[in-house]
């Protein structure tokens, strides 16, 4: 079946630095991937949907300047977060889906972010 | 707007046994998709089982199957011979048909009691 990876699958940085965090459609063409954050015991909540070659689109309230999103090819979207805060430790998700809007939703292994 | 509503914040059942997760949503539209999805503790999302509005038979996968009530605007997912690993959260979606985006339901923590 359809593979998305997630990478790094944990990570700890220090307050002021950035992250950047890797979402890779394996045997298929994504045509758009989108980006959760989980908090604990919470569902999850969309961030931004990113197109191939175009300017990612954020949910209100999320810091576009914060959390850039690119998406460069149809197999790699990538999540940096820039002078990063322990408030931004948490739970990242990406997904990726194919041409069709029926087409069905991957999800990575998630990334585990802590800020010190 | 969509919404979708899981009221069981958690559930548990004997090992073996049946239990059934509700969801209901809100929508206006006609044709849309509903999953339900589970999050085990390593927090990989898993589909569980799929469900397209304009099909009148409830979708079934194995120990799993729905009771998809459309009129109702409800979603309950059904496991049979519940198993150890079962365990997790489940967490009930909506997809639209003109929309890539995935409307989430808060999650029920399913508990398995061996």
């Amino acid at each position: 079946g359809a593979v998305v990876s997630q990478h790094p699958s944990w990570v700890i940085c220090k307050s002021g630095t950035s992250v950047k965090i890797e979402c890779r459609s394996l045997d298929f063409q994504a045509t758009t991937m989108f980006w959760y954050r989980q908090f604990p015991k919470q569902s999850l909540m969309l961030m931004a949907t990113s197109n191939e070659g175009s300017k990612a689109t954020y949910e209100q309230g999320v810091e576009k300047d914060k959390f850039l999103i690119n998406h460069a090819s149809l197999t790699l979207s990538t999540l940096t977060v820039t002078s990063a805060h322990p408030e931004d430790s948490s739970f990242y998700i990406c997904s990726a889906s194919g041409q069709y809007v029926n087409s069905p939703l991957h999800f990575g292994n998630g990334t585990r972010l802590t800020v010190t | 707007a969509q919404t979708v509503t899981q009221s069981q914040p958690e559930m548990s059942v004997q090992e073996a046994e049946t239990v059934t997760l509700s969801c209901t949503y809100d929508t206006s539209e006609s044709d849309y998709y509903l999953f339900w999805y589970k999050q085990p503790p390593s927090r990989q999302m898993i589909l569980v089982i799929r469900q397209e509005a304009y099909k009148q038979q409830n979708a079934t996968e194995n120990r799993f199957s729905v009771n998809f009530q459309k009129a109702a605007k409800s979603f309950s997912l059904k496991i049979s011979d519940s198993q150890l690993g079962d365990a997790a959260m489940y967490f009930c979606a909506y997809r639209s048909d003109s929309n890539y985006q995935l409307i989430w339901g808060a999650g029920t923590k399913l508990i398995i009691k061996p």
